[in-house]
């Protein structure tokens, strides 16, 4: 059981390049979500999905895709990257969206330049 | 809007030390409450959760409490180890938002 599994660790990209985080996990879980997490801002939510097939926006969309085709997997695009992008990205998974606990990935460092 | 405000922003006590960590929230019309520790470059690992209708979890050295009303929660750290030094952040599940509204966190060192 691995848990929430991310993809790249590290990242340093051209401003203007695309490229997707990847984040998988294996405990069956029907919500899951991304957050990015800057200092002086803590964390803020990006995507979140409820289940395969369903996604909607949470507070800082712009400039981010995603797409839930499986239970396991929720890839986030980057469509055109930028400097303001350059973040700690962090894939999170529970069972359902309340009531239980949220588990977390170790995270994507990006560095757009 | 719900905001999410931990005190102190940073701690720093000898080992063996009880400590507390407080966590406020503005709007008392939350699902749970989430602990969770972060050592530095890593992912946020979680510590407790606590039901809106629960008071109090308890796991090994920590306890962690919810006061709705108030709008306030602790994490109260028993017999601080260096092992313990983190950030301890707090979040909440607001009802029907389907995000986590974390705090700042409190960045915890526990000397030796």
């Amino acid at each position: 059981n691995a848990g929430v599994t991310q993809t790249p660790k590290f990242q340093v990209l051209k401003t203007g390049q695309s490229m997707t985080l990847q984040c998988a996990q294996d405990m069956n879980h029907e919500y899951m979500s991304w957050y990015r997490q800057d200092p002086g801002m803590g964390l803020r939510l990006i995507h979140y999905s409820v289940g395969a097939g369903i996604t909607d926006q949470g507070e800082v969309p712009n400039g981010y895709n995603v797409s839930r085709s499986t239970t396991e997997d929720f890839p986030l695009r980057l469509l055109s990257a930028a400097p303001s992008q350059t973040s700690v990205y962090f894939c999170a998974s529970s069972y359902g969206p309340v009531n239980t606990e949220a588990f977390f990935g170790q995270g994507t460092r990006l560095t757009v330049v | 809007k719900q905001e999410v405000t931990q005190i102190p922003a940073a701690l720093s006590v000898p080992e063996g030390e009880n400590l507390v960590l407080n966590c406020s929230f503005t709007d008392s019309a939350i699902y749970n409450l989430q602990w969770f520790r972060q050592d530095p470059g890593k992912g946020l690992t979680s510590l407790l959760l606590i039901q809106s209708s629960q008071r109090e979890q308890t796991s090994g050295r920590l306890n962690a409490s919810l006061d709705k009303s108030s709008g306030r929660s602790t994490l109260y750290i028993a017999a601080s180890q260096p092992g313990d030094s983190a950030t301890y952040l707090c979040a909440v599940f607001k009802d029907s938002s389907y995000k986590l509204i974390f705090g700042s966190g409190t960045r915890l060192l526990v000397r030796p």
